[in-house]
């Protein structure tokens, strides 16, 4: 069956502590690995998508990476406004539109 | 852009009563797909559209109906409701659903609460 595993579940840092956020999958015929961004009582908001083994995207503080098997996020020097959950979804090839969503890594950035 | 639009934002239900989530997005989007959030499960996918008149089920279809008339609308229909559904509802669209470049874009939510 196809996962999609994030870890850790919850993760604290001080404010100026990086730290990677990790998602594995076992998805057949990849077509895309989704980052999203949650807010709480907010929809998701678009990150990256990374296509293909070896493949790097960065966006201010954070850079997500892709392998054969997982993707890493990595939040570098980060400040309490990175604070959200932090979802990360695969795309098929075979199934139409649908995208699978591990269930997140919930980034608490103290001061 | 507004992007994709849910209504209402909050809603609370009787067992057994019917209602219709709304969701609009006016980003001229092929795609368009509803998905439910239950805590600690990741998003799953509920039904979806590839256009106009052409919709499919998705991984948890049971007790839902759709239907898409128009390229910006897709609402989505409880028949019966039951404290089982219970949940964020959100509405999600990308410019395609096969595209690598085709992220979704999703509007912020609907929560129902079924009692």
């Amino acid at each position: 069956e196809d996962q999609v595993t994030q870890s850790p579940e919850a993760l604290r840092l001080q404010e100026g502590e990086s730290s990677s956020l990790n998602c594995s999958y076992t998805v057949s015929g990849l077509r895309g690995l989704f980052w999203y961004r949650q807010d709480p009582g907010k929809g998701p908001e678009f990150l990256f998508t990374l296509y293909s083994a070896g493949e790097e995207k960065e966006k201010e503080r954070l850079k997500a990476t892709l392998t054969k098997k997982e993707s890493f996020l990595h939040i570098t020097a980060p400040k309490p406004e990175d604070s959200a959950t932090y979802l990360c979804a695969v795309r098929r090839g075979s199934t139409l539109g649908r995208l699978y969503f591990g269930r997140g890594t919930q980034l608490t950035v103290w001061p | 852009n507004a992007g994709v639009t849910q209504t209402p934002k909050f809603q609370v239900l009787k067992t057994g009563q019917s209602m219709t989530l709304q969701c609009a997005q006016d980003m001229n989007h092929e795609y368009m797909s509803w998905y439910r959030q239950d805590p600690g499960m990741g998003l799953r996918l509920i039904h979806y559209s590839v256009g106009a008149g052409i919709t499919d089920q998705g991984e948890v279809p049971n007790g839902y109906n759709v239907s898409r008339s128009t390229t910006e609308d897709f609402p989505l229909r409880l028949l019966s409701a039951a404290p089982s559904q219970t949940s964020v509802y959100f509405c999600a669209s990308s410019y395609s659903g096969t595209g690598y470049n085709s992220p979704l874009h999703f509007g912020n939510g609907t929560r129902l609460t079924v009692t």
